[in-house]
């Protein structure tokens, strides 16, 4: 079935230093979501890109989508304590309905 | 109300019980979802509930049994459980089942079976 991976699988930064995950997939995506996930919370969704070549800020987040839609990034810079958690990107499952969730990059801050 | 709900927060019970979880929105929401979630590992699709009718199974053992009762509810009956079906068990719901449809999460709840 469909699937998306993500690098890294852990990041450890000291606070105020900037944190990139990588989506990757081995097909067309139509579309990607990302979620956050904080320890012991429950994903709570950041964003969707859905052109090629997309753009998408929010404050310290930068969120983009490949010229081939093959694969999606989030940097945050300058870290918070506040970023800790794992964060998830979802591409669409072979079905069309609903979609998979890629591994996740679990995010630890330093302060 | 731009929530979802789910009791109980935390679940024990044996192999023999039977238990239910329940979920809960108000959004007006069309599709409810089930999730599967073990520890350091994503979210795992176990139901999906379009206008409360079951339009996906994902292979799920029939321990596991699905229920939505109005637009509003979703259950999840539990019956012979095994200790690896230990997991937090996460509810969502979207405006519908496309992938483009940003989804809702609950907070869970954490399920030890003994």
């Amino acid at each position: 079935g469909q699937q998306v991976m993500q690098i890294p699988q852990y990041q450890h930064v000291q606070e105020g230093e900037d944190f990139t995950t990588y989506c990757n997939s081995s097909t067309t995506l139509s579309n990607i979501q990302w979620y956050k996930q904080r320890p012991g919370g429950h994903p709570v969704f950041l964003i969707q890109l859905v052109k090629s070549g997309e753009v998408k800020k929010q404050k310290r987040l930068t969120f983009q989508f490949g010229e081939a839609k093959k694969n999606s990034s989030l940097h945050i810079t300058a870290t918070q304590t506040t970023d800790v958690g794992t964060y998830f990107c979802a591409g669409p499952a072979n079905y069309g309905q609903n979609f998979v969730f890629g591994p996740g990059t679990r995010l630890s801050v330093l302060p | 109300d731009t929530e979802v709900t789910q009791t109980p927060k935390h679940l024990v019970m044996g192999m023999t019980n039977k238990k239910s979880l329940k979920c809960e929105q108000h959004m007006g929401h069309r599709a409810m979802y089930w999730y599967k979630q073990k520890a350091k590992k994503p979210p795992e699709l176990m139901f999906v509930y379009s206008y409360e009718k079951l339009s996906i199974n994902e292979s799920v053992p029939s321990r596991f049994s699905p229920e939505c009762p109005n637009s509003s509810l979703l259950n999840l009956h539990l019956h012979a459980l095994q200790p690896e079906d230990s997991a937090l068990y996460l509810c969502a719901s979207s405006t519908g089942t496309s992938a483009y449809n940003e989804q809702f999460f609950g907070p869970g709840t954490r399920l030890t079976v003994l």
